[in-house]
């Protein structure tokens, strides 16, 4: 079974300081990790997606996240935080062997302090 | 590229009515994906479809639930006497395949009162 573990439910930064969300997960199989974002009454928008080509992931919005296998570990940061980027953070996993069904973690809000 | 398209956005309805939601795919993306969003959690999965096969069901999905996508295009969830928790978002996602990534929609918030 897949299961991805959220570390705090809300986070806080400053402007300008750096963001660091955490994400722990857990699957029998060699993984794909992501990075969903979504802002209030909206969808998800896909961050950023791990599939083994390489361990730190560039995605959107000046978002990264490195895979840490030994940690199982797929941490997001971004060197400056922008009053923007406030919204409800999302790691999810899903079975690479079957990339059909993915599973979430119950998601960390990201508030940005002027 | 218009996105996915969910109608209605909020639905209320009374406890025991019947309730059907439509999504709209991304034309060409043969995947479809149903999740449920409740205050406070991540989506979870439903149900996806392959064109017009429905491949998977979560245990979720009770049989009050139903979900079709007759001609491999648009897709629709009914819910059937619902009940009180049946309240939250639910999300539609399509892909073009399955190691494509999923594109959602910005969901369909049912009420029930």
């Amino acid at each position: 079974a897949q299961s991805v573990t959220q570390l705090g439910s809300h986070v806080s930064v400053s402007e300008g300081a750096l963001v660091l969300l955490r994400c722990n997960y857990s699957s029998s199989v060699p993984p794909y990790l992501f990075w969903y974002v979504q802002y209030p009454n909206q969808g998800l928008q896909l961050l950023l997606k791990y599939t083994s080509a390489a361990t730190l992931v560039k995605g959107i919005n000046g978002f990264e996240a490195e895979f840490k296998k030994s940690a199982t570990s797929f941490h997001l940061t971004k060197p400056s935080a922008h009053m923007s980027d406030a919204a409800e953070y999302f790691c999810a996993v899903s079975d690479r062997r079957r990339d059909d069904k993915i599973i979430f973690g119950k998601g960390t809000r990201l508030h940005i302090l002027p | 590229d218009t996105g996915v398209s969910q109608d209605p956005r909020h639905k209320i309805t009374k406890r025991g009515q019947n309730v059907t939601f439509r999504c709209d795919p991304i034309s060409e993306h043969n995947r479809l994906y149903w999740y449920r969003q409740t205050l406070g959690q991540g989506p979870e999965f439903l149900t996806y479809f392959q064109n017009e096969a429905q491949l998977e069901k979560s245990r979720l999905l009770s049989d009050r639930f139903s979900a079709e996508r007759p001609k491999g295009s648009f897709s629709t969830l009914e819910i059937q006497r619902t009940e009180q928790g049946d309240s939250a978002m639910y999300l539609c996602a399509s892909s073009f395949d399955g190691n494509q990534p999923q594109h959602f929609g910005d969901g369909t918030r049912l009420s029930i009162l």
